[in-house]
């Protein structure tokens, strides 16, 4: 099985939106209503911004959204402050009981 | 507030079995949820390794089933890992983790461990 994929890279200015996608298939991404978006910082455990494609755990600030078409899940940062400088995977359901994560991306806040 | 901490050796031989330990602290496991692990080498992506049920369910990824192993200990609130035939591609930080209503989302995560895999 393949990783899912990601941009390995992504940057933008302070206040402005970015967007990351999660390329998969039709047996991952594209059925799975099971994606998720997670955030790590250098040195840290990953910490869950997303799940179930677009839904927000208590405490993640809205300005992280996440949204899927077909086969590619997207997650958009609003407004980029210097502490969303991170790297960012994504997951999704891969059938069979059987999770797959992206390969990462790391953004960078100008 | 779920707290989860790993526990095991940071160095292991080839060849050998890899066994770790999460200890849960803030949420009794016999509670629900799913329970699993995650690994990560140093300066790459994440792998999920599986999950169990509380009730003692696994669910392994493919790539790793036939070396795998995940337990539950309801009685000492933990859950282990047991990975056999060690290489160097297993080096890599464990995080234990905790898990939804569905196996398929790590909603909390322990800290990490390293685990280096050399003679």
């Amino acid at each position: 099985q393949s990783a899912l994929t990601q941009p390995p890279s992504a940057s933008g200015s302070p206040g402005q939106s970015v967007t990351i996608s999660c390329t998969g298939t039709s047996s991952d991404v594209g059925s799975s209503n099971y994606v998720s978006w997670y955030q790590q910082h250098p040195g840290k455990a990953p910490k869950l911004m997303i799940y179930e494609v677009r839904k927000r755990p208590s405490g993640v600030p809205d300005r992280f959204s996440g949204s899927k078409s077909g086969n590619t899940a997207s997650l958009t940062v609003s407004g980029l402050q210097a502490e969303d400088e991170a790297d960012y995977y994504c997951s999704s359901y891969a059938g069979s009981n059987n999770l797959m994560f992206g390969g990462g991306t790391k953004l960078t806040v100008l | 507030q779920v707290q989860l901490q790993e526990s095991g050796p940071g160095l292991v031989k080839p060849s050998e079995t890899l066994s770790l330990t999460c200890t849960v602290s803030g949420y009794s496991i016999s509670n629900g949820y799913y329970w699993g692990w995650v690994r990560q080498p140093p300066g790459k992506g994440l792998e999920w390794i599986g999950s169990i049920y509380y009730s003692g369910s696994t669910y392994y990824n493919p790539s790793l089933k036939s070396r795998v192993s995940i337990s539950v200990d309801t009685s000492r609130n933990q859950f282990s890992l047991t990975l056999t035939s060690l290489t160097a591609a297993d080096t890599a930080v464990y995080y234990c983790s905790r898990g939804g209503s569905t196996p398929m989302v790590v909603v909390y995560w322990g800290q990490g461990t390293l685990v280096t895999v050399s003679s």
